[in-house]
């Protein structure tokens, strides 16, 4: 069965440190693949996905990720965070033509001021 | 432009009432989807519906959970007899068919007392 698996649950940096959250999938075939990110108390925001192209994908807000098939992984990362980054970070696979997205458990993130 | 609109936003249920959630497509998008975030988990796919057909109800519980997209109106995703383990926030999403531009709403939290 698919699956996502996002490394770090909790994660806590001061502002202006680089950030980096791992996200590997588990599906043989071709897959498009999501970053979201929720707000507290708000809805999922898209930051940025991947269908095909560059595997370099930069989203908004400063953030980018790095598609590695090889590696099945699919990395959020942003030279220097804000406080205002304080969110939960999900990633997200889908079967390219398929409907069923997959989350992983999200990781959440809070920056120090 | 209205995204996908959710309401209530917080709904609070005793145990063994109904809880009724509604989601509002973006205008033109046919698909709806809805997800479950139970808490410190992802999002987990519960059930794709079309304008008055169910796709794919492969996540949601045997028991008790329903959903609906009549041809006019919201869809709604109806949970009879509700349990604290219902507590969540479900979240709904719409697609157009080809389900390029896949847009969540806001979510409703659900607390059972």
């Amino acid at each position: 069965a698919q699956s996502v698996s996002q490394h770090n649950h909790h994660v806590i940096l001061s502002e202006a440190a680089s950030l980096e959250l791992g996200c590997n999938y588990s599906y043989g075939g071709t897959v498009n693949l999501f970053w979201y990110v929720q707000y507290p108390g708000q809805h999922l925001q898209l930051l940025l996905k991947y269908f095909s192209g560059d595997p370099l994908v930069k989203g908004i807000k400063g953030f980018e990720a790095e598609f590695i098939k090889s590696k099945f992984s699919f990395n959020l990362r942003k030279p220097s965070v804000q406080w205002s980054d304080t969110a939960e970070y999900f990633c997200a696979v889908v079967n390219t033509g398929g409907f069923k997205t997959i989350f992983g458990a999200g990781t959440r993130l809070f920056v120090k001021a | 432009n209205a995204g996908v609109m959710q309401n209530p936003r917080h709904l609070v249920r005793r145990r063994g009432q109904e809880a009724r959630l509604r989601c509002s497509p973006v205008k033109g998008h046919s698909h709806v989807y809805w997800y479950r975030q139970l808490p410190e988990e992802g999002l987990k796919f519960m059930v794709y519906l079309q304008k008055e057909n169910i796709i794919d109800e492969s996540g949601m519980p045997k028991e008790r959970f329903s959903a609906e997209f009549p041809k006019e109106g919201p869809s709604i995703l109806r949970i009879q007899q509700v349990v604290r383990g219902d507590s969540a926030a479900y979240f709904c999403a719409s697609s157009p068919p080809d389900r390029s531009l896949y847009t969540f709403g806001s979510g409703t939290r659900l607390t059972v007392v």
